[in-house]
């Protein structure tokens, strides 16, 4: 079963810088079958990036999702107040479904 | 639109079953898998299994597959996960979402579940 470390567990920004946030696989995932979802406090998780690169659904431009062999990156270009949230990386390469343990984007 | 509904909050004692239902608005319900995905107070989120209506056979996660049921109800457009001898560790949110691809693109509002004496 695929094993998922996302890193940092805190990140700690202003609003207007940049997020980089990433997932690494504990081996290949097939087709780089990625998504990324973003979590607010009380509220269900919502899919940002689906396929490791691709926009879900009314997603702002500023989020964006790239990949290297078994690591995994979020990228949120210039943060929104409304970014800071938790955000979960999840593979769908097999029949089971995995996710990362997460992270956090607080304020600084 | 799509629209995931679940049923409300339960309380249940250690030993017992609770069973929670998911009725989905708006699509097409047959055609897609319907997962189940807990999470835990302060936790991150665990897949528990899902089923594809049109087909009707589910998939479990190795550490469920044998207290947890997932079913559906083509003519009610609903999804049920049923979980069996709870335990204290098993009070949790528990969602429901549609799955596109193997992503998670519509979810239900969360049931949450306690277990306690």
């Amino acid at each position: 079963e695929v094993v998922l470390t996302q890193s940092p567990g805190t990140l700690s920004l202003s609003p207007g810088e940049r997020a980089t946030l990433s997932c690494r696989a504990s081996e290949r995932i097939k087709n780089n079958y990625v998504a990324w979802y973003q979590q607010k406090p009380g509220q269900a998780p919502r899919l940002l990036i689906f396929g490791g690169s691709n926009r879900a659904t009314g997603i702002p431009e500023r989020f964006s999702g790239s990949w290297s062999g078994t690591d995994f990156t979020l990228t949120i270009s210039s943060l929104e107040p409304e970014d800071f949230a938790v955000y979960y990386c999840q593979e769908y390469g097999a029949s089971s479904r995995t996710f990362g343990q997460g992270t956090k984007v607080d304020i600084k | 639109q799509v629209q995931l509904v679940q049923s409300g909050a339960e309380v249940k004692t250690p030993g017992s079953s609770v069973k929670v239902s998911c009725t989905s608005y708006g699509g097409t319900f047959v055609a897609y898998t319907v997962s189940w995905v807990r999470q835990a107070p302060g936790q991150g989120l665990e897949w528990m299994g899902g089923i594809k209506p049109l087909y009707g056979t589910p998939t479990y996660a190795h550490k469920f597959q044998d207290r947890v049921t997932i079913t559906a109800d083509e003519s009610s457009d609903t999804a049920y996960m049923e979980l069996s001898r709870l335990t204290s560790e098993d009070t949790a949110v528990y969602y429901c979402a549609r799955e596109w691809a193997g992503d998670f693109d519509h979810w239900g509002q969360g049931t949450l579940v306690t277990v306690s004496s």
